[in-house]
């Protein structure tokens, strides 16, 4: 079974500009999270989608960042404009279903480093 | 305060070494507990999933949970170089997910 994948792995940009990152999730994982990654820090959480609706973007920077998943599969996570604290690793990361149990682990993909210029 | 604290380390220990890794949490409505594992340049994978209080063990690895202290615990036994990496507690409501700040073990040979 593939796992979640990202691309690109490395992006480099510099401030002012717009950078997009994509998502595809496992298989039938209707969850799918995109997660900001500092150095040295745990995964935050920027979005969160059941099917395509995204259900929690509390988090979220909305005069820069958005999201979209609008079949309800794969993710595209956008900035614009890029401003040098958001280099970071971008993580996506897709669960079986919401709830508790086994079936809302997550598993992650390698994420997207970016750094700004 | 944040709802999920962890010693960032760093923890160096020489192979063979039994690991001691512990986080500690506020919010009470936590029932699910995972412990992740993260290499060098790699996302988060899973290691290890408890439900509520008790001990959980996987080969050398065990999870212990202690809900009354709020604070889990994952133990590796007989450490090897290639558990060197960043280990991540998680914790759930099942709804809501909240990681701690990853606590870096070196085991050296």
């Amino acid at each position: 079974e593939a796992g979640v994948v990202q691309s690109p792995r490395y992006k480099i940009i510099e401030k002012k500009q717009p950078v997009a990152f994509w998502c595809n999730p496992i298989s039938g994982h209707n969850t799918l999270y995109w997660y900001l990654q500092n150095l040295g820090q745990g995964p935050e959480l920027l979005i969160r989608y059941e099917n395509e609706e995204a259900v929690d973007d509390s988090q979220l920077p909305k005069d820069r960042f958005s999201a979209e998943r609008l079949k309800g599969v794969d993710s595209t996570l956008k900035i614009q404009p890029a401003e040098l604290g958001d280099s970071a690793v971008y993580l996506c990361a897709s669960s079986a279903s919401k709830g508790g149990g086994l079936g809302n682990t997550q598993y992650f993909g390698p994420g997207t480093r970016l750094t700004v210029l | 305060q944040k709802e999920v604290e962890q010693d960032p380390g760093p923890l160096s220990v020489p192979e063979g070494a039994i690991v001691s890794l512990n986080c500690t949490y506020s919010n009470s409505a936590f029932q699910y507990f995972m412990w992740y594992r993260q290499y060098s340049r790699k996302g988060p994978e899973l290691l290890m999933y408890t439900y509520s209080s008790g001990n959980k063990e996987d080969g050398r690895f065990t999870a212990q949970v202690d809900k009354s202290s709020k604070y889990i615990s994952l133990f590796i036994r007989d450490s090897q170089p290639s558990d060197s990496a960043t280990y991540l507690c998680a914790m759930s409501t099942g709804n809501q997910f909240y990681f701690g700040t990853g606590t870096s073990l070196t085991v050296i040979p």
